[in-house]
């Protein structure tokens, strides 16, 4: 069993609709959760981070943890072409600074 | 602009040479990260250094080498690679505790000949 899952995807939405990413981990201990925009050549970028059950929201961009259903997602509303990427989450593990990565989920939007 | 930084930004080696990636990072950061990434796979943890020691290996071979001369800078040696060893190598720098955030450089595109 993958320790973080993710769609892979391509997700393909509409230019101005609510693109809608979701992982779940293994691990029920684990207290940190991040996700990263990849775009195609280019390093992944911290966009959100969030460690307490609920929503945060930055922006556009809203996280969303249920540690009771070991599950992060993350909205971006009124989505941009310029939102096309592979989104990553990440979870910390329990040795040091350790990320455990998801495969990415390949995020397409159509003007 | 990224307070990571990472030099070169593309290197071409062949497999009996000797090069070395070098990190810097500028925002006071105590952990520093190497990882190796693939096409279309997530970043691959290396090596993880605290307070400028070693305090994770991920049973990386020995033809990659570490060094963390203080906390700002952080290099990677490289000696007999492989062509599979071709990939986009990425620096990332964090805080030591609290989350643990971590930002990355720009990556260096290793091709081995």
């Amino acid at each position: 069993q993958k320790e973080v899952e993710q769609n892979s995807g391509p997700l393909s939405v509409p230019e101005g609709a609510i693109a809608s990413l979701n992982c779940t981990y293994s691990d029920r201990g684990s207290q940190s959760f991040f996700w990263y925009r990849q775009y195609s050549g280019k390093s992944p970028e911290l966009i959100m981070f969030i460690y307490s059950n609920g929503d945060k929201e930055d922006g556009r961009f809203t996280a969303q943890l249920n540690k009771a259903s070991q599950y992060v997602s993350l909205l971006i509303r009124d989505s941009q072409p310029s939102d096309s990427a592979t989104y990553l989450c990440a979870v910390k593990g329990n040795q040091g600074g350790k990320l455990i990565f998801g495969q990415g989920t390949e995020l397409s939007v159509k003007p | 602009d990224t307070e990571v930084t990472q030099t070169p930004k593309h290197l071409v080696m062949g497999m009996t040479n000797k090069k070395s990636l070098k990190c810097e990072q500028h925002m006071g950061h105590r952990a520093m990260y190497w990882y190796k990434q693939k096409a279309k796979k997530p970043p691959e943890l290396m090596f993880v250094y605290s307070y400028e020691k070693l305090s994770i290996n991920e049973s990386v071979p020995s033809r990659f080498s570490p060094e963390c001369p203080n906390s700002s800078l952080l290099n990677l040696h490289l000696h007999a690679l492989q062509p599979e060893d071709s990939a986009l190598y990425l620096c990332a720098s964090s805080q030591v505790g609290g989350g643990w955030e971590q930002y990355f450089g720009p990556g260096t595109r290793l091709t081995v000949t």
